[in-house]
């Protein structure tokens, strides 16, 4: 049972580019969330979804950045016109659909905006 | 919505050293979350626990829920165990444990040989 896989690990794009992170939750979740850590700052919410549902948006900025969970395929966090302050590492995590349960993560994105 | 506390934020120790890492949050938990993340690494979950105590080799984790704190404990702690340790809880509390996470700031620790 693969983890929790998240590509690329590293993403270079220009000011005003659209970025597209992908995570593909362990066998058997159907509930992922994404996290943002800056520079130097800890790890913050930004959305948790469940198969094509958004079910808490509230950590996300609500210009640019977008996230969705098909019911085929890996979720996508979508962030357009990308700035210098959206430089960061994104985290997908993953849970099965039962409370109480361990977090499992990826081994993140780190997204660079030159 | 439930904030967290870490102390200390930094802290170099030298091999062999037990080491302890605090954690504080203001609103009652499901479960609490210990991760693990090494320079420039992913997030490894070390414990989720929501009484008493946990241990996994040389680690060991306690909660108090009434006091809302929980304790990391490293035993012979070793150069490898060199990383942040990030303390997590649910984001609001409802109960049911699917709820997003929050953070501690992290302990950045460093083990000296």
């Amino acid at each position: 049972n693969a983890g929790v896989m998240q590509n690329p690990r590293h993403l270079v794009r220009r000011r005003g580019q659209e970025a597209r992170l992908r995570c593909s939750p362990m066998k058997g979740h159907s509930h992922v969330y994404w996290y943002r850590q800056l520079p130097e700052e800890g790890l913050k919410f930004m959305v948790y979804l469940q198969k094509e549902n958004i079910i808490d948006e509230s950590g996300m900025p609500k210009e640019r950045f977008s996230a969705e969970f098909p019911k085929e395929g890996p979720s996508i966090l979508r962030i357009q016109q990308v700035v210098r302050g959206d430089s960061a590492a994104y985290f997908c995590a993953s849970s099965p659909d039962r409370p109480n349960t361990e977090a499992f993560f990826g081994q993140g994105t780190r997204l660079t905006v030159v | 919505k439930n904030e967290v506390e870490q102390s200390p934020q930094n802290l170099t120790a030298q091999e062999g050293e037990f080491i302890t890492i605090n954690c504080s949050y203001s609103v009652g938990i499901s479960a609490l979350h210990w991760l693990q993340q090494h320079p420039g690494g992913g997030i490894v979950s070390l414990f989720m626990l929501s009484s008493g105590k946990k241990k996994h080799g040389r680690l060991i984790a306690t909660i108090n829920i009434q006091e809302k704190h929980s304790s990391l404990h490293i035993t012979a702690s070793h150069p490898r165990d060199s990383a942040v340790y990030i303390c997590a809880v649910p984001l609001i509390y409802s109960g049911g444990g699917a709820d997003g996470l929050t953070f501690g700031k992290g302990t950045h620790l460093i083990i000296q040989p």
